[in-house]
């Protein structure tokens, strides 16, 4: 069964600072892996989907990394504003569904 | 497009009594989804479909059913609601299985009394 981790589970940093949010998952079969943001009662919001033969993928701050073979992926994000502030979600896609971390819970302080 | 869309955004019951969700996509997908979110958790799968007229479950399928009469619709049923059903419910749609993006609905807050 897959399990997937995200540490932290909470963080706080200063605007202008550069955020790193790691997400490690058990079985390295996978499909695919999606970040995702979600705001306080909110839906999903997708932010990058990175395929398993891929390293990384960018789009504008953002930038996500997976190693497969290690069971690792992480996304940055340069320069925090406070609309960053929201809770991030890994998942990964094995045949069919996709297995979620608990998530991230970001906090940019003005 | 619409892209896929849940009906109710919110919803209070009351224990036992029965509800049925439904989302829609417009987008020809194969493969639906209905997810579960509880605080501090992620998504936890509770059933899907392969295909119109196909359901298998997922990880955590006691206390729903759910049906695909047709390839855009994919209803979730409860029959008699418990405490224990409160949730946040996300459906989701996909071309294929496989490497093929899962696209999310806004969500159905559902609270049980």
């Amino acid at each position: 069964k897959q399990e997937v981790t995200q540490i932290p589970a909470a963080l706080s940093v200063p605007e202008g600072e550069n955020l790193v949010l790691n997400c490690s998952f058990t079985d390295s079969a996978i499909y695919n892996l999606q970040w995702f943001r979600q705001d306080p009662g909110k839906g999903l919001t997708s932010l990058l989907l990175i395929q398993s033969s891929q390293r990384e993928q960018t789009s504008g701050r953002l930038n996500a990394s997976l190693d497969k073979s290690s069971g690792r992926s992480t996304l940055y994000i340069a320069a925090s504003q406070p609309g960053d502030s929201a809770t991030y979600l890994c998942a990964v896609r094995d045949d069919y569904k996709l297995s979620f971390g608990a998530g991230t819970t970001v906090t940019v302080r003005a | 497009n619409a892209g896929v869309t849940q009906t109710p955004k919110f919803r209070v019951l009351k224990t036992g009594q029965s509800m049925t969700l439904l989302c829609a996509q417009d987008m020809n997908h194969e493969y639906m989804y209905w997810y579960r979110q509880d605080p501090g958790m992620g998504l936890r799968l509770i059933h899907y479909s392969v295909g119109e007229g196909t359901t298998a479950k997922g990880e955590v399928p006691d206390g729903y059913n759910v049906s695909r009469l047709k390839k855009q619709n994919f209803l979730l049923g409860l029959e008699s609601a418990a405490p224990s059903q409160t949730s946040v419910y996300f459906c989701a749609s996909s071309r294929q299985g496989g490497s093929y993006e899962q696209y999310f609905g806004p969500g159905t807050r559902l609270t049980v009394t």
